[in-house]
């Protein structure tokens, strides 16, 4: 069966740190891969998806960044964050592009960045 | 992008049933989801609806009409770990087949 881990679960960090957030999936090949992040009473919002290695998407301007150097393994990365980057982020796979419709996301159990 | 609306909070007791309702706009409907997430949670997966109708799951049922770019999530006999976040998502094919979500609605369960 498929599994998606991402780590860590919470995280405390000052303004203006580097981030690294690390995410994998075990069980299938090629999935897509995405990150997103929620912030409190608001929608979950795409930030990166990536479709293979070294294919990256990026959703909106912003201070952070993602990588894929290989299959199932996607990275988050900031070199100096800002408060404004606080918020749950949750990584997430799918076996398709959605093309046929019905391929859901599976989420992982997410990370808590607070940036103090 | 895509407007998802849907109700920020709804309460409802234990046994009882309550419709999340969920509008959308959008120029090239290709499926919508909907999600549970219980707090410091990660979303899991509930039900896709892709053709005008009901589909039913157990106590969950979700309904879709296309023409009104209209959903809802139905929940029979409340449970309290019922008591989550419902998020509603559409994908669509105008924007590379990838989904957006609504800010979703906390469903709060009473005894």
């Amino acid at each position: 069966s498929q599994t998606i881990h991402q780590w860590p679960a919470t995280l405390v960090q000052p303004v203006g740190s580097p981030l690294s957030l690390e995410c994998t999936v075990e069980g299938t090949s090629n999935p897509n891969l995405y990150w997103y992040r929620q912030a409190a009473g608001r929608g979950l919002q795409l930030l990166f998806y990536s479709v293979g290695i070294g294919q990256i998407s990026s959703e909106v301007p912003q201070n952070l960044s993602a990588s894929r150097p290989q299959d199932r393994q996607f990275i988050l990365s900031s070199k100096k964050l800002l408060l404004s980057d606080s918020g749950f982020y949750l990584c997430a796979w799918s076996t398709g592009t959605g093309r046929g419709g019905g391929e859901k996301l599976f989420f992982g159990s997410g990370t808590q960045l607070s940036v103090l | 992008g895509q407007n998802i609306d849907q109700p920020t909070e709804m309460t409802a007791t234990e046994g009882a049933i309550v419709q999340i309702n969920c509008t959308y706009q959008t120029s090239g409907f290709n499926g919508l989801f909907w999600y549970q997430q219980h707090a410091g949670e990660a979303p899991t997966f509930l039900s896709y609806n892709v053709l005008d109708g009901l589909e039913e799951k157990g106590r969950f049922s979700s309904f879709l009409s296309r023409s009104k770019g209209y959903s809802y999530l139905l929940l029979k006999e409340l449970q309290m770990k019922d008591s989550a976040s419902y998020l509603c998502a559409v994908r669509d094919r105008s924007n590379d087949y990838k989904l957006s979500f609504g800010a979703g609605t906390t469903v709060t369960v009473r005894a």
